[in-house]
């Protein structure tokens, strides 16, 4: 079965820090991977994806993600966050194995601080 | 294109009456998913659904619970006899078929908050 973790529940930044959120996996096959964020009061939106080929994903502003085989890992970057970033994100997995059900991780509220 | 569209965005029901929760997706998108979303927990999969059939329902509770996708109209989940603990945000998601091998990203819509009194 799969499963994702993220390491941290709450996160509070000031504006202009920087931001790493973790997540790993757990699946022996081929998957694919998702960051998704979730803002007040508005449904959740796909951040960026990785399917193959580059480990190091772009997504919507300004946030990137890099897939580590050998750790199992999907941890979000972003250099510098602002106030408007302030969301909830959740990472997820899904796998051709498990006919596409996407599985995904306790989410992680950020709170980012003007 | 209009997203997936989920109505009612608020729903109260009284312990033991039904609740009816509709997920409209994607045009082109044949494949439907339900997520529940518990406070202070992340989405838990319930049901995959394409048009008339259940792929998967593994995340399902056993009973009082139901999901259909005929193939007109939304895909429906139905809830007898709700219980204070059914109380949650359902989400419902959509896909296009997989392509190659690979499940693209799920597109979600807004939510039902389904309120048990």
């Amino acid at each position: 079965a799969q499963s994702v973790s993220q390491h941290n529940h709450h996160v509070i930044l000031s504006e202009a820090a920087s931001l790493e959120l973790g997540c790993n996996y757990s699946y022996g096959g081929t998957v694919n991977l998702f960051w998704y964020v979730q803002y007040p009061g508005q449904h959740l939106q796909l951040l960026l994806k990785y399917f193959s080929g580059d480990p190091l994903v772009k997504g919507i502003k300004g946030f990137e993600a890099e897939f580590i085989k050998s750790k199992f890992s999907f941890n979000l970057r972003k250099p510098s966050v602002q106030w408007s970033d302030t969301a909830e994100y959740f990472c997820a997995v899904n796998a051709l194995a498990n006919a596409g059900k996407s599985t995904f991780g306790d989410g992680t509220t950020l709170t980012v601080k003007p | 294109n209009a997203g997936v569209m989920q109505n009612p965005r608020h729903l109260v029901r009284r312990r033991g009456q039904e609740a009816r929760l509709r997920c409209s997706p994607m045009k082109g998108h044949s494949h439907v998913y339900w997520y529940r979303q518990l406070p202070e927990e992340g989405l838990k999969f319930m049901v995959y659904l394409q048009k008339e059939n259940i792929i998967d329902e593994s995340g399902m509770p056993k009973e009082r619970f139901s999901a259909e996708f005929p193939k007109e109209g939304p895909s429906i989940l139905r809830i007898q006899q709700v219980v204070r603990g059914d109380s949650a945000a359902y989400f419902c998601a959509s896909s296009p078929p997989p392509r190659g091998g690979t499940y693209n990203e799920q597109f979600f819509g807004p939510g039902t908050r389904l309120t048990v009194l």
